[in-house]
């Protein structure tokens, strides 16, 4: 069975700061990775995902992940935060065209 | 190209009625998942399904709930008899089943039970 761990439930941070989303998984199959951003009320958008290749993963908004197998992770990074970017954010996995695990989600908060 | 469509995008039941949630995929694609999301958690899968035919139904409640995606038409997700425990927003996502694992999500179906 297939699992996803988001360590931090919530992250303050202020504009133009660094940030880091943690999220680890477990799986016994090689799996793809993904992280999705969900702001108040509206569906999720993709924001990057890792399927084989480079394990540094570079997606929209200025963000990028990178997958480590050995420590089973799939951190979220962005070197400067702005207040836009304040939402909740999924890391996910899945097998092939196989359904998606998420995590809990870690609300992003940005203060100016 | 239009994205996933869902509707209604709020619904209202009270106890004991029917709930029908409708999902129209990206054009092109021909798989199609269900999401719920409670209040304060993160989306649990529900079922799986392509054109006639469901794949994956193993996050389904065994009860009131069933899922079809015809070969017209948009998927429906039903939920009979729905109890305010079923109130939550519920996702769709579609993919075009290459093997990529890409899925696009809906805006979703705010569903509340009073």
């Amino acid at each position: 069975a297939q699992s996803v761990t988001q360590l931090d439930s919530q992250v303050p941070v202020f504009e133009e700061a660094p940030v880091e989303l943690r999220c680890n998984y477990s799986s016994s199959v090689s799996v793809y990775l993904f992280w999705y951003v969900q702001y108040p009320n509206q569906g999720l958008q993709l924001l990057l995902k890792y399927l084989s290749g480079s394990t540094l993963v570079k997606g929209i908004n200025g963000f990028e992940a990178e997958f480590n197998k050995s420590q089973t992770s799939f951190h979220l990074r962005k070197p400067s935060v702005h207040i836009s970017d304040t939402a909740e954010y999924f890391c996910a996995v899945s097998s092939n065209t196989d359904k998606l695990i998420f995590g809990t989600g870690t609300r992003l908060q940005v203060f100016p | 190209n239009a994205g996933v469509m869902q509707n209604p995008r709020h619904l209202v039941r009270r106890r004991g009625q029917e709930a029908r949630l409708r999902c129209s995929p990206m054009k092109g694609h021909s798989h199609v998942y269900w999401y719920r999301q409670l209040p304060e958690e993160g989306l649990k899968f529900m079922v799986y399904l392509q054109k006639e035919n469901i794949i994956d139904e193993s996050g389904m409640p065994k009860e009131r709930f069933s899922a079809e995606f015809p070969k017209e038409g948009p998927s429906i997700l039903r939920i009979q008899q729905v109890v305010r425990g079923d109130s939550a927003a519920y996702f769709c996502a579609s993919s075009p089943g290459t093997g990529s694992s890409e899925q696009y999500f809906g805006p979703g179906t705010r569903l509340t039970v009073t």
